[in-house]
């Protein structure tokens, strides 16, 4: 059973654009989530995080929103740039096992110019 | 080191091999972490360290995985027997202590198993 699931593999956007990446989990025991950026042949590197007392986490052009009730969230990219093309993890911990993240399988962002 | 090190970026072996997969991670980091990437999955978890020991090794997907952490540093993640199913990317990550879950990843080791 996946606890956390990105159900679209990919999104495309026009450049300036907004793109919006979504998220759902299953497990009530997770308090705080992340959203990691991976290029080709490089590792996931960190992107921004959110702590489950917090609904929304703001970083430059980069926004978390996290839905509790839906067991649910979304980061946010405005504008959108050709840079951004990648692929996009979200994660998800608890306290009882911080750094063991359970990732999704991951959203291909393509920004077009 | 500035970053997270992985060694090699590539193997290629032969069924039935053993590999050796090898992780340094960021200078005075204590906590380490190896995931695995299948082809078109997410990030699986297979076994992390705090220090030497290892207290979660929940995620190794058979006996013929072990991993080790000598002095703090340097990983070791060893498969036995190598099978088609374990051809994977096998990434390592540390951060700087449990209770720490932003990660910081290697480029990972491409492994494929013939």
């Amino acid at each position: 059973d996946q606890q956390v699931k990105q159900n679209s593999p990919s999104l495309s956007v026009q450049e300036g654009r907004i793109s919006i990446l979504n998220c759902d989990y299953t497990n009530s025991m997770f308090d705080y989530f992340l959203w990691y950026k991976k290029y080709p042949a490089e590792g996931p590197t960190f992107l921004i995080s959110i702590s489950s007392i917090k609904d929304k986490n703001e970083d430059g052009r980069f926004t978390v929103f996290l839905n509790k009730s839906a067991k649910h969230l979304s980061l946010h990219i405005v504008p959108s740039q050709p840079g951004d093309s990648a692929v996009y993890f979200c994660a998800a911990s608890g306290r009882t096992n911080a750094g063991k993240s359970t990732f999704g399988d991951g959203t291909t962002l393509t920004v077009k110019p | 080191g500035a970053g997270v090190s992985q060694s090699p970026s590539n193997k290629v072996t032969e069924k039935g091999k053993d590999v050796e997969l090898r992780c340094d991670p960021i200078s005075g980091h204590t906590a380490l972490y190896w995931y695995r990437q299948s082809l078109g999955q997410g990030l699986e978890f297979l076994i992390y360290f705090q220090g030497n020991s290892a207290p979660d090794k929940s995620g190794l997907p058979s006996d013929r995985f072990s991993a080790e952490r000598t002095g703090g540093s340097v990983s070791t993640l060893t498969i036995q027997r190598t099978q088609q199913e374990d051809s994977a990317v096998y990434l390592c990550a540390s951060s700087s202590g449990w209770g720490e879950e932003k990660l910081f990843f290697g480029s990972g080791t491409q492994l494929s198993v013939l």
